[in-house]
């Protein structure tokens, strides 16, 4: 399996401008996590999806982010407009069915977001 | 206070050393991972535990769920367990992972 796909790896923008990153899952999981991790704050969650449906949404800074599984293999996570304090790494990970919270969750590689 | 603290924050040891992380949390939980962040700055999910004791390969974890503690041993460290050592169980009542702050570990050959 090729594991949690994360795209783009890096990302530089510029502050006020949209910024999209994608999650493909591993295949046959159904639950779905955002991540952000900074220095001053460390790792934390800002949506879980079960079934495409978000679950918790309770993490998410503002109203500039949203995020969206339209299906079971694909997520996206929306910063609109951008702004440098948003400048973290970014990630997703996926645990397999009846997990959830409780199962071992699979980390993809990261998306280095940069707000100029 | 935090809900998460982990000790040490930094440790250094000789390779073949007898390494041990430790994590106290002040909730209720229902089960707590422990996460290795490479320096490269991958995550890996080491363990879930509920209770007792996993080992696996050079690792074990162990739970003391009355304690609220948990640690992480590494037996004969290896460079290549040089990392982040993260704790985060996961809130009973808010169902949500409370993340530690790391432990960064360097093992020298």
């Amino acid at each position: 399996d090729a594991g949690v796909i994360q795209s783009p790896r890096h990302e530089v923008t510029e502050m006020g401008q949209e910024v999209t990153l994608r999650c493909k899952p591993i295949s046959g999981h159904n639950s779905l996590f955002w991540y952000r991790q900074t220095m001053m704050r460390g790792l934390e969650l800002l949506i879980y999806f079960n079934n495409n449906v978000p679950i918790d949404d309770s993490g998410m800074p503002e109203d500039r982010f949203s995020a969206k599984m339209p299906n079971a293999s694909f997520s996206t996570l929306k910063i609109q407009p951008s702004e440098p304090r948003d400048s973290a790494v970014y990630f997703c990970a996926s645990t397999p069915p009846q997990g959830g919270r409780t199962d071992t969750q699979y980390f993809g590689p990261g998306t280095r977001l940069t707000v100029l | 206070k935090n809900e998460v603290e982990q000790s040490p924050q930094n440790l250094t040891a000789q390779e073949g050393e007898f390494i041990t992380i430790n994590c106290s949390y002040s909730v209720g939980i229902s089960a707590l991972h422990w996460l290795q962040q490479h320096p490269g700055g991958g995550i890996v999910s080491l363990f879930m535990l509920s209770s007792g004791k996993k080992k696996h390969g050079r690792l074990i974890a162990t739970i003391n769920i009355q304690e609220k503690h948990s640690s992480l041993h590494i037996t004969a460290s290896h460079p290549r367990d040089s990392a982040v050592y993260i704790c985060a169980p996961l809130s009973y009542n808010t169902d949500k992972l409370i993340f530690g702050t790391g432990t960064r570990l360097q093992v020298f050959p």
